[in-house]
């Protein structure tokens, strides 16, 4: 059965620190996808990346980056030069190719910039 | 664009009370899914459909819970009898051609209180 399991259920940080979620995985299909959304105060669920499981290389998208290993079946998000808006929860989910069309979340890790 | 709609935003009812709530997801996504979180449980699927054709409801709580979509641009969740256990944040979500080649957009959801 696949599972999420972000351990990090809260991480505080000052503004400008970088600081890495971590997000391990578990499927027995070959082929999945994961995902990150950013969840702020307000409540919604803001989609940030997706990536399939055939696609290892990582992705830079401004001060945001991933880095997909599958070896240790992870996908852990790292925020560079972290600001104040970046607080918020971060879920990592996954959804297995072979099954119904679910979209497995993780507990999600609660980041706290502090000014 | 406009993204997921849902209404309402918040609700407060008294335990037995039937809530319907109420879903316009993004026009020509031909999935549809809706998603409960919980402090407990964190983020689970409840239902999705496809082409307004329900596929798996096996995330539906109990027979108090249904789901229909009439049609292509309206989905409602309906609870009833209401029991306090059932407040939670119930989101939306839409997606143009499932997780397999895309990702799922959410709404705002709707915050629910069973008093």
């Amino acid at each position: 059965a696949q599972k999420v399991t972000q351990a990090q259920t809260e991480i505080s940080v000052v503004e400008k620190e970088d600081v890495t979620l971590d997000c391990v995985y578990e499927t027995r299909d070959t082929t999945y996808y994961l995902f990150w959304y950013k969840q702020p105060p307000s409540g919604e669920l803001v989609f940030l990346i997706r990536r399939n499981s055939f696609d290892e290389q990582n992705e830079i998208s401004g001060r945001y980056s991933w880095n997909f290993q599958k070896s240790t079946s992870s996908f852990n998000f790292t925020i560079t030069a972290s600001q104040v808006v970046d607080s918020a929860v971060y879920f990592c989910a996954l959804s297995e190719q072979g099954g119904s069309e679910k979209l497995v979340f993780g507990k999600g890790t609660k980041l706290t910039v502090n000014p | 664009d406009a993204g997921v709609i849902q209404s309402p935003r918040h609700e407060v009812t008294e335990m037995g009370q039937e809530v319907t709530l109420r879903c316009k997801p993004i026009s020509g996504h031909d999935y549809l899914f809706w998603y409960r979180q919980t402090m407990m449980r964190g983020l689970e699927l409840l239902i999705y459909f496809n082409n307004n054709v329900p596929i798996d409801d096996s995330g539906m709580p109990e027979d108090r819970f249904s789901a229909k979509m009439p049609n292509a641009s309206f989905s409602t969740l309906k609870i009833q009898p209401s029991e306090p256990r059932d407040s939670a944040v119930y989101f939306c979500a839409s997606s143009p051609t499932g997780l397999a080649g895309n990702t799922i957009y959410f709404g705002e959801g709707s915050w629910l209180t069973v008093v």
